[in-house]
């Protein structure tokens, strides 16, 4: 069974410019949730997506928006990126949602420097 | 809203030695817990859950964890490590919000170091 997969592994953008970030769940899990990850801040909760539709979303600016289309693939975009943006972002699928009792699967994340 | 507390940000040990992650939870009703690990340049892995019944839920790499609902703890354990258990674990805790709805809420992690 493919586990979640993220791409690209590692990328290097400039302020200013956008990114799309996607993420392949494990087949047959329907939620997807994206997460920040930061030496200073830890793991921060960005959003999660339920069956395509926005379900919960964190304490993020709006230019971090994200989409989950009906194969339940989801991507995650940034506008206007800024420094402090440069982070490891995690996705994690999981079958009924956000830590239920199926829990969370996660992929490697996509490691994403602005400079 | 539900707070996660793992009271130790850095754990060193020698390779052979016991170790113990403490993690603290705010009350609710009820609650999925979870300790997850994080080797460099990876996402997270589960290590172990405790969704109700027996206290002490056994997980993989020879890692355990005793949910404490009166202290509201899950601390994990090892009682032998590895070099290979150099890593960062985190304690996790789900809430029901709302029906078939959960929140998962992280701790701020532990780096654990293991030394020859």
């Amino acid at each position: 069974k493919a586990g979640v997969t993220q791409t690209p592994r590692y990328l290097i953008k400039t302020r200013g410019q956008q990114v799309t970030l996607s993420c392949s769940p494990i087949s047959g899990h329907r939620s997807v949730s994206w997460y920040q990850q930061t030496p200073g801040q830890g793991l921060q909760f960005l959003f999660e997506y339920f069956s395509e539709t926005q379900r919960n979303k964190g304490n993020f600016p709006g230019r971090f928006s994200g989409r989950q289309f009906s194969n339940s693939r989801s991507e995650m975009n940034v506008s206007t990126l800024e420094l402090g943006d440069s982070a490891l972002y995690l996705c994690a699928s999981s079958h009924q949602g956000q830590g239920s009792n199926y829990g969370y699967t996660f992929g490697s994340g996509t490691r994403l420097t602005v400079v | 809203a539900q707070s996660v507390t793992q009271l130790d940000s850095q754990v060193p040990v020698f390779e052979e030695a016991p170790v113990e992650l403490r993690c603290n939870y705010s009350s609710s009703v009820s609650v999925y817990l979870f300790w997850y690990v994080q080797y460099p340049n990876q996402g997270l892995q589960l290590l172990l859950k405790y969704l109700s019944g027996s206290t002490l839920v056994k997980g993989i790499n020879g890692f355990e964890a005793e949910f404490n609902k009166s202290q509201t703890s899950f601390h994990l354990r090892k009682p032998s490590v590895h070099i290979s258990d150099t890593a960062e674990y985190f304690c996790a805790v789900s809430d029901r919000i709302r029906s078939n709805d959960y929140k998962l809420s992280f701790g701020a992690g532990t780096t654990v170091t293991v030394r020859a």
